[in-house]
């Protein structure tokens, strides 16, 4: 049972234009959430977070938007540059400090020049 | 290089054998992670250590997957008697304290698992 999903394999975006990828949970005690993005052949790296108490959280190209009622998040990237071109995976905690991060799927992004 | 490190990058092995995989966390991190991710799928958490105990065993698949963690630093995951299934990449994560997400977790490059 996928508590994390994220629904579309693989995107593709013009670069300039803006990049959304969607994320969904049903665990309603996640509290806090994560973007990681992943290379080929390397291991994934940290992007953004939110925790619950907010809905956006922003960073340079990056904003992440969460919908609590929804149990939706989706990560926001404008522009779109070709170095965007990586795997996005969406990941979500509870609050406590012994709670694990379950990851969903990923999404390929690619951002054709 | 102060990052997380994994050995061996890749690891090819024969259905039956058994398989070491070895963890580098970066200098003072306490807590140190295990994933797989198979292909086209995402990570699956298998253990996490806090320190040299691990409070949450709960994604180890079988009990042919043990892992331990030793002096508070180098951690390695065994996996006996391979299987096909087994192929996989093993990620390796350390964070600065803590098991849920309020500390970033820096990753490995992996260590990529073919079972033959």
């Amino acid at each position: 049972d996928q508590q994390v999903k994220q629904n579309s394999p693989s995107l593709s975006v013009q670069e300039g234009r803006i990049s959304i990828l969607n994320c969904d949970y049903t665990n309603s005690m996640f509290d806090y959430f994560l973007w990681y993005k992943k290379y080929p052949a390397e291991g994934p790296t940290f992007l953004i977070s939110i925790s619950s108490i907010k809905d956006k959280n922003e960073d340079g190209r990056f904003t992440v938007f969460l919908n609590k009622s929804a149990k939706h998040l989706s990560l926001h990237i404008v522009p779109s540059q070709p170095g965007d071109s990586a795997v996005y995976f969406c990941a979500a905690s509870g609050e406590t400090s012994y709670d694990k991060v379950i990851f969903g799927p990923g999404t390929s992004l690619s951002v054709i020049p | 290089g102060a990052g997380v490190s994994q050995s061996p990058s890749n690891k090819v092995t024969e259905k039956g054998k058994d398989v070491e995989l070895r963890c580098d966390p970066i200098s003072g991190h306490t807590a140190l992670y295990w994933y797989r991710q198979s292909l086209g799928q995402g990570l699956e958490f298998l253990i996490y250590f806090q320190g040299n105990s691990a409070p949450d065993k709960s994604g180890l698949p079988s009990d042919r997957f043990s892992a331990e963690r030793t002096g508070g630093s180098v951690s390695t995951l065994t996996i006996q008697r391979t299987q096909q299934e087994d192929s996989a990449v093993y990620l390796c994560a350390s964070s600065l304290a803590g098991g849920g997400a309020f500390h970033e977790q820096f990753f490995g490059p992996g260590t990529r698992l073919t079972v033959l």
